[in-house]
């Protein structure tokens, strides 16, 4: 049971390039959501979709698109990165609402130069 | 919104002893409280969660307690091991609300051996 997957695991972006972090959780989770976890701000949500077909903006969603693919995957994509987005990118997962346990991936690492 | 303010932002322990990490929250509205623990190169994991209709739960060595007057809630692990030592975060949220799950800047906890 492999739980929330995220891919990839580092990556280095220039100023300006474009990427897609792909996100498949395997426990048939409604819920998903992409955070940001910045040093002393703890995790930051970006977007979040409480089922197929719908997304919905978080805290922070400027320079960032989503896309709920099927009920097991959503994938997060920055555009044009730039230096303030370097972070580690964090994916969770929910049955229902927040309420019940979140399961995270693993997380990536991205560094935009 | 809900603001979580969580203290100290890093605490160093002998092994054996206890730790015990505080938030506050800002929304009297909120009524789940998870805490999770992240080591090193993963996910957060959620090691204890309490709701707002108790006022303390157990689980081995690891307690929470919760005062909804004061709006703050604790958490406290005895006999504390190397295998402690991880980053801590707690969070707050409405329950059944999907994005309003928000993240204390987290706890570096060492357990010197």
């Amino acid at each position: 049971n492999a739980g929330v997957t995220q891919t990839p695991k580092f990556q280095v972006l220039k100023t300006g390039q474009s990427m897609t972090l792909q996100c498949a959780q395997d426990m048939n989770h409604n819920s998903m959501y992409w955070y940001r976890q910045d040093p002393g701000m703890g995790l930051r949500l970006i977007y979040y979709s409480a089922s197929e077909g719908t997304t919905d903006k978080g805290e922070v969603p400027n320079g960032y698109n989503v896309s709920r693919l099927n009920k097991r995957e959503f994938s997060l994509r920055l555009e044009s990165a730039a230096p303030s987005q370097t972070s580690v990118y964090f994916c969770a997962s929910i049955q229902g609402a927040w309420g019940t346990e979140a399961f995270f991936g693993q997380g990536t690492r991205l560094t935009v130069v | 919104g809900e603001n979580v303010e969580q203290h100290p932002s890093t605490l160093s322990v002998q092994e054996g002893d206890s730790a015990v990490i505080k938030c506050t929250y800002s929304d009297s509205a909120s009524n789940y409280f998870p805490w999770y623990k992240q080591e090193l190169g993963k996910g957060p994991q959620l090691i204890i969660d309490i709701r707002s209709n108790v006022g303390e739960k157990k689980d081995q060595r690891i307690a929470v307690t919760l005062n909804k007057t004061a709006k703050h809630f604790s958490l406290h692990i005895t006999e504390t091991q190397p295998e402690d030592s991880a980053v801590y975060f707690c969070a707050a949220s409405i329950g059944g609300n999907n994005n309003d799950m928000r993240f204390g800047a987290g706890t570096r906890l060492t357990v010197k051996p």
